[in-house]
């Protein structure tokens, strides 16, 4: 049974920075790219952003990119997403989604996280 | 970027009804090369993620039941419930991958 479990998630200032990580099993890591999708409170879905099987390709959301970087661990079977320069708008529960290839470039997501809650607030 | 336009933005359908949510694409999302649509289906219960329903427009994930079903070609996509169940009450999204990701707004889904 696939599993993804995301952490770290907490409140923070605008302008800080939060790491989030996610950790999987049930499957083999490696052969599969992960994203980041995000749903503020009451709204809906947005991807963040996908790294591929290797870790070698990525892509971003228009809205994240150049504050936001993501990276795996394939020996820990763990993603990360490290969220800099922070602002109020990025306050959602971050899921952390398993596609269902390997690519960089993402298509659909197969299996999901609960999610970890992330606040920006003053 | 691709936006997504689902309507309506909610419904209401009797026990055992059909129900039919539709999706909008401002471009198409139908790749020439290999001619797939480049669309999912996604279910979302209160308090849970997402779950995947349908991909490439009309492709069941496996362990939804069959009387969920996608269709549609280019720029309009159908999801339809053919019996609707009680545990089917939900938000429901659709989502693009031609050109990195979008989702629509979503529908919910209520028994009325």
């Amino acid at each position: 049974e696939v599993q993804l479990l995301e952490s770290g998630g907490g409140l923070l200032q605008p302008g800080g920075s939060l790491r989030l990580s996610c950790t999987a099993s049930g499957f083999t890591f490696s052969s599969y790219a992960l994203s980041w999708v995000r749903q503020a409170p009451g709204k809906g879905l947005e991807w963040v952003s996908t790294i591929s099987g290797s870790g070698v390709s990525t892509s971003f959301a228009d809205s994240v990119r150049g504050r936001f970087a993501i990276s795996r661990d394939n020996s820990r079977n763990t993603v990360y997403l490290q969220m800099t320069s922070l602002r109020v708008e990025d306050t959602a529960i971050y899921f952390c989604a398993k596609d269902h290839y390997v690519l960089g470039t993402p298509y659909y997501f197969d299996s999901w996280g609960q999610g970890t809650l992330v606040t920006v607030s003053s | 970027d691709i936006v997504m336009t689902q309507s309506p933005d909610s419904l209401a359908v009797s026990l055992g009804e059909r129900a039919t949510i539709n999706c909008r694409s401002s471009q198409s999302v139908l790749y020439s090369s290999n001619n797939k649509n480049y669309l999912a289906w996604y279910q979302q219960k209160p308090g849970q993620p997402p779950q995947l329903l349908i991909y490439w427009a009309s492709t069941r994930e496996s362990g939804v039941p069959d009387r969920f079903s996608g269709s549609g070609s280019g720029t309009d996509f159908t999801l339809t419930i053919s019996s609707l169940q009680a545990e089917d009450v939900a938000v429901y999204y659709c989502q693009q991958y031609y050109s990195a990701i979008t989702f629509g707004q979503g529908t919910r889904l209520d028994i009325k």
